[in-house]
């Protein structure tokens, strides 16, 4: 089945521990993103990937990092996470190329709570 | 700069009832991609449609239309005969014609469909 899967779905944590949310595509799909999603401000995007190994900023970078190792992986940290890092993390990933109009995929999204 | 508006923040109607969601959107590409996703109280984004900017044909699926206007920069989501099931936030987002394939989203439209 073609999916998106994030790990962990629901985390709590304390600031300043570093974590990671793993993000994994088994579509093959050359670009991958990660949105936030906040009341009030609705989803708005962190890093994205247009392929291995390439990753740039989105709108609200601060206080991530992103890798892309392998194509189907995208995995987001907090290096030193803070209480307004709590949100709702979506993965998406979609086929590159000339068809750019190729849907989004997303995972099913982690919550996140900082304390 | 890209900007979508969905204006209605929540809306209540009685199952049954024919709903009309607004999506009012602002960009300067010439080619744009225009979506609807879904958002159920599991939390989940459930893609509902994808429209180009060049293809003005509205389309149906079931219960559900989009109407789509390039002279007044609207995406309007249309759920006939609504269900219980239907309660969710729904969102519409717009993407450009730019390598990134980072989307634009409205804050949202909650409906309650209620027995």
């Amino acid at each position: 089945e073609a999916q998106v899967t994030q790990n962990p779905r629901y985390l709590i944590t304390v600031t300043g521990k570093k974590l990671t949310v793993t993000c994994s595509q088994n579509m093959n799909h050359e670009y991958m993103s990660w949105y936030r999603q906040d009341p009030g401000l609705g989803l708005r995007q962190i890093y994205y990937s247009m392929n291995v190994e390439v990753t740039d900023k989105g709108d609200v970078p601060e206080g991530y990092k992103v890798s892309r190792k392998e194509k189907r992986n995208f995995p987001l940290i907090l290096e030193s996470p803070s209480p307004n890092q709590t949100s709702l993390y979506f993965c998406a990933s979609s086929l590159s190329g000339l068809a750019r109009d190729n849907e989004q995929f997303f995972g099913p999204g982690t919550r996140l709570t900082v304390l | 700069a890209q900007k979508v508006t969905q204006a209605q923040t929540e809306i209540s109607v009685v199952e049954k009832e024919d709903v009309t969601l607004d999506c009012v959107y602002e960009t300067r590409d010439t080619t744009y991609y225009l979506f609807w996703y879904k958002q159920p109280p599991s939390g989940e984004l459930v893609f509902l449609i994808r429209r180009n900017s060049f293809d003005e044909q509205n389309e149906i699926s079931g219960r559900y239309s989009w109407n789509f206007q390039k002279s007044t920069s609207s995406f309007n989501f249309t759920i006939t005969a609504s269900q219980v099931v239907d309660s969710a936030v729904y969102f519409c987002a717009l993407r450009g014609a730019g390598n990134n394939r980072k989307l634009i989203w409205g804050l949202g439209t909650s409906l309650a469909v209620n027995p």
